[in-house]
């Protein structure tokens, strides 16, 4: 099935760092979200896009809504140990309504 | 705080046996959705239920997979026979809505997930 480019597909940094990953598309979405997995749980919601240009924050956390709306941008600033995971972005069809998932970016945290 | 829940959390069965999962989503939501995800990958949509009508199943293996959600309210997923293949994560998820209307009310939030494990 279809799935979004995200990227990196995995990064290592060190506690403290800020992290930035990606999520493209070849199709125009009316909303997107970034979900952060943790091995053997589902998907947790962190941030909900609604608008081109849109920036939102939730604590460490800053997502912005692409102005193509062709992509979105999950930002996490001074990186600690349990931001480690699997964050995955969705994007939902304008025509469809379906969401489409990314590929994930794995993130591992060195203290 | 709300949650979907599912059962059960793991499964280990053999090939040719017949496995089910089961969701209850949250209280109110009217959209229930099953996916599929393998590990190293993200999400793909299995099913969707509008309230007890299903809307979309073109991703489903219908040979060997069915879902139901005869109440609109919980939601069973079959696989019969189970294959090597079908080892991965099933997940379940629920919005309040679908479709035009407030963006917010079609966020999906998602259960823990059944892990499946076929030998």
């Amino acid at each position: 099935g279809q799935q979004l480019n995200q990227s990196p597909q995995s990064m290592f940094i060190q506690e403290g760092e800020d992290v930035s990953m990606n999520c493209t598309s070849s199709s125009i979405f009316n909303t997107w979200l970034w979900y952060k997995q943790d091995p053997g749980e589902g998907p947790v919601l962190l941030i909900a896009l609604y608008k081109a240009g849109e920036l939102t924050s939730n604590g460490r956390l800053t997502a912005q809504f692409g102005i193509t709306r062709k992509d979105s941008f999950l930002n996490i600033s001074a990186s600690i140990p349990s931001d480690v995971g699997i964050y995955f972005c969705a994007g939902q069809s304008s025509g469809t309504y379906k969401y489409i998932f990314g590929t994930g970016t794995r993130l591992k945290v060195l203290a | 705080e709300a949650e979907v829940a599912q059962s059960p959390r793991y499964k280990i069965t053999e090939k040719s046996q017949a496995v089910a999962f089961w969701c209850d989503p949250i209280s109110g939501h009217a959209t229930l959705y099953w996916y599929r995800q393998i590990l190293g990958q993200g999400p793909e949509l299995l099913v969707q239920f509008q309230d007890e009508s299903v809307v979309d199943d073109s991703q489903l293996p219908k040979d060997r997979f069915s879902a139901e959600r005869l109440k609109g309210v919980d939601s069973t997923l079959k696989i019969q026979p189970a294959e090597l293949g079908d080892s991965a994560m099933y997940l379940c998820a629920s919005s309040l809505d679908f479709g035009q209307g407030a963006l917010a009310k079609n966020i999906q939030y998602f259960g823990a997930g059944t892990r499946l494990s076929v030998l």
